[in-house]
């Protein structure tokens, strides 16, 4: 119920094409859906997130498709550039009222190809 | 945006030490902070949560008395590995929330990466 699904595990995209990445989710108290950004040996940067109330957000090239329904949601990387390359992390936590525990999924690696 | 630093970035020691780590929000009140593991090509493990002048909260699996954390302000967080082994050599993050600005974002420090020789 706490698990987080996300795939592909890993993902290469050409240059200039578009990376999505899924997470399904069963918990259905969560209410935030971040999704985080990874370069070897850094910590997690927070990329774009979502709430539950809507069913898109758009922020640059990133954009977040939220499926309620479905108790799934999934990030589009547009026009993909090699500097895109990295792990990328799907969460999901119940944060009203709550410390707010994230829940990650396993993690896609997404090499763009020049 | 809000920053965490930790400290040391990497830290080297022998078996049967003890090491300590340290998690700052630099410009925010970290009310909640949270300290994960995480394991070459694989998911943050979350070890525990802890809030600010209270006891952490472990996960399942996590020995309280080999993972020591301690949240005595708002702004610093430690966790501390005692007796040390070579198994517990990985990459540990953390991350910090302020729980009563009632944001839910989560934000991480860079990591620290422990090797137990």
């Amino acid at each position: 119920q706490q698990q987080v699904k996300q795939s592909p595990q890993s993902l290469i995209v050409q240059k200039g094409g578009i990376s999505i990445i899924n997470c399904a989710y069963e918990n259905t108290a969560f209410d935030y859906f971040p999704w985080y950004q990874q370069f070897p040996g850094k910590g997690p940067a927070l990329l774009i997130a979502i709430r539950p109330d809507v069913s898109e957000k758009k922020e640059g090239r990133f954009t977040i498709s939220f499926n309620k329904s479905a108790k799934q949601f999934s990030l589009h990387i547009m026009d993909s550039q090699p500097g895109d390359s990295a792990t990328y992390f799907c969460a999901a936590s119940i944060g009203s009222g709550n410390t707010g525990k994230l829940i990650f999924g396993q993690g896609t690696t997404l090499q763009v190809k020049p | 945006g809000a920053v965490v630093s930790q400290h040391p970035s990497r830290v080297i020691c022998k078996s049967g030490t003890s090491v300590k780590i340290e998690c700052r929000s630099l410009d925010f009140q970290a009310t909640t902070m949270f300290w994960y593991r995480q394991f070459p090509k694989q998911s943050l493990m979350l070890m525990a949560t802890s809030n600010e002048g209270s006891k952490a909260t472990y996960e399942q699996g996590v020995e309280k008395d080999k993972f020591l954390i301690n949240h005595a302000s708002l702004t610093l967080s430690t966790l501390t590995v005692t007796s040390a082994h070579p198994e517990d050599s990985s990459f540990y993050i953390c991350s910090a929330r302020d729980v009563s600005s009632g944001s839910h974002e989560q934000y991480f420090g860079p990591g620290t990466r422990l090797t137990v020789t």
